[in-house]
């Protein structure tokens, strides 16, 4: 059954640093994943999708990562504002299913 | 883009009343649905695979006589909480998966708060 983690499970930083969120995943065999991102009481915003033959994908001050064959992803974000508190989930897609991580709380403060 | 609509947004609902949830596929036909259930500062957890025309796939410990799942068309699928208590109050998402070429994608509602007093 696949697992998927996510490291740290909250994270303060002030606004302009740049930083990384982790997920790991247990079994390497993904159609792709995905990062999310999700404001309180609210539902998903999806960020970046990385196919299971890609490497990474990039979206303004994100890029995301994937090592499928170490259970890997990154999120990275550039220069974070106070805009991108929120929680950030990871996501993989198997066969027919979606297994998301717990998430990782960010807080931007200014 | 894809677009996946869920009706209705919010609802409170008092004990022992039943409560229906609508998700659509806006722009494609989605032959696979699924129903996810997020408990406060808890990641979301799958419920139920729902198929168009068969009976929906229930995950372990979910219950499949209180949460009715139809999925009578390619672009609509309905979760029932049947004779809901409070201890179902709980955000409820749903996806629906859309197949092109070689990708395999989940398109997401934008969720259903249900409160039941």
């Amino acid at each position: 059954k696949q697992e998927v983690t996510q490291i740290p499970a909250a994270l303060s930083v002030p606004e302009g640093e740049n930083l990384v969120l982790n997920c790991s995943f247990t079994d390497s065999a993904i159609y792709n994943l995905q990062w999310f991102r999700q404001d309180p009481g609210k539902g998903l915003t999806s960020l970046l999708l990385i196919q299971s033959s890609q490497r990474e994908q990039t979206s303004g001050r994100l890029n995301a990562s994937l090592d499928k064959s170490s259970g890997r992803s990154t999120l990275y974000i550039a220069a974070s504002q106070p805009g991108d508190s929120a929680t950030y989930l990871c996501a993989v897609t198997g066969y027919s299913t979606l297994t998301f991580g717990k998430g990782t709380m960010l807080l931007v403060s200014p | 883009g894809a677009v996946v609509s869920q009706h209705p947004s919010r609802v409170i609902c008092k004990s022992g009343t039943s409560v229906k949830i609508e998700c659509r596929s806006l722009d494609f036909q989605a032959t696979t649905m699924f129903w996810y259930r997020q408990f406060p500062k808890q990641s979301l957890m799958l419920m139920a695979t729902s198929n168009e025309g068969s009976k929906a796939t229930y995950e372990q410990g979910v219950e499949k006589d209180k949460f009715l799942i139809n999925h009578a068309s390619l672009t609509l699928s309905t979760l029932t909480v049947t004779s809901a208590h409070p201890e179902d109050s709980s955000f409820y998402i749903c996806s629906a998966r859309r197949l092109a070429g070689p990708t395999d994608t989940q398109y997401f509602g934008p969720g259903t708060r249900l409160t039941v007093l």
